[in-house]
């Protein structure tokens, strides 16, 4: 079983700042893989990021870049230079072997001017 | 790309109604989702499917059922729709080679109201 874990339910960042969104999960399996999704108000899932565990090298994916700690079961999403477009809901979700997704609760995130 | 369409962005039934959501995809995928997503609890899996004709139980499967006639399409059942059914609804899909590796491919959502 997986479980995945999102302590922040909202965030507020600046025009042009950086935010970290943070993530925690649960697994039992030993191969696995991490993702992040944005939610904007389009309603339209997109995949932003994935990390697959084997790999320690930390995923980028131009503004956005994840810190993987895989001993403290910490997945969390920083983005650059913010932009308004990046206003969205952010989920962090889980796979096993399997393809079934399992998400965290969701992070709204607010950019202002 | 990959599309995946669901076939209303939003839907309003009555309690006790049967209600069918659509969802198909044009990309040959093997596996298909049928996810809910309330504010405050994510999004939470009801039913997929690995293949045609097959359907095994998500998270959450009670009140629901599901029907894979096609590989393309993909259905969820309300069978007699509830109020506490009031939700978004999203239909995913992804290849099986990708396995757990591959981003699932989302519709853009239908919006249930259960009046």
């Amino acid at each position: 079983a997986q479980t995945v874990t999102q302590s922040q339910p909202e965030m507020s960042v600046q025009e042009a700042e950086t935010v970290t969104l943070s993530c925690t999960y649960d697994t039992s399996e030993s191969d696995y893989y991490l993702f992040w999704y944005k939610q904007p108000p389009s309603r339209q899932m997109i995949l932003v990021i994935r990390q697959e565990a084997y790999k320690q090298q930390n995923a980028t994916e131009n503004r956005f870049s994840v810190n993987f700690q895989k001993a403290a079961k910490s997945f969390s999403l920083k983005i650059s230079d913010s932009q308004l477009g990046d206003a969205a809901m952010y989920f962090c979700a889980s796979a096993g072997t399997a393809s079934k997704l399992t998400f965290g609760t969701g992070t709204r995130l607010q950019v202002t001017l | 790309d990959v599309k995946v369409t669901q076939s209303s962005r939003y839907l309003v039934k009555r309690t006790g109604e049967k209600v069918f959501l659509e969802c198909v995809q044009d990309m040959d995928h093997e596996n298909m989702f049928w996810y809910r997503q309330d504010p405050g609890l994510g999004l939470r899996l009801i039913y997929f499917s690995y293949d045609v004709k097959m359907k095994e139980k998500g998270d959450i499967p009670e009140g629901y059922s599901v029907s894979r006639e096609k590989k393309e399409r993909f259905s969820l059942i309300l069978e007699s729709a509830s109020t506490n059914q009031t939700s978004m609804y999203l239909c995913a899909s992804t290849p099986p080679a990708n396995g757990g590796k591959g981003e699932q491919y989302f519709g853009p959502g239908t919006r249930l109201t259960v009046t």
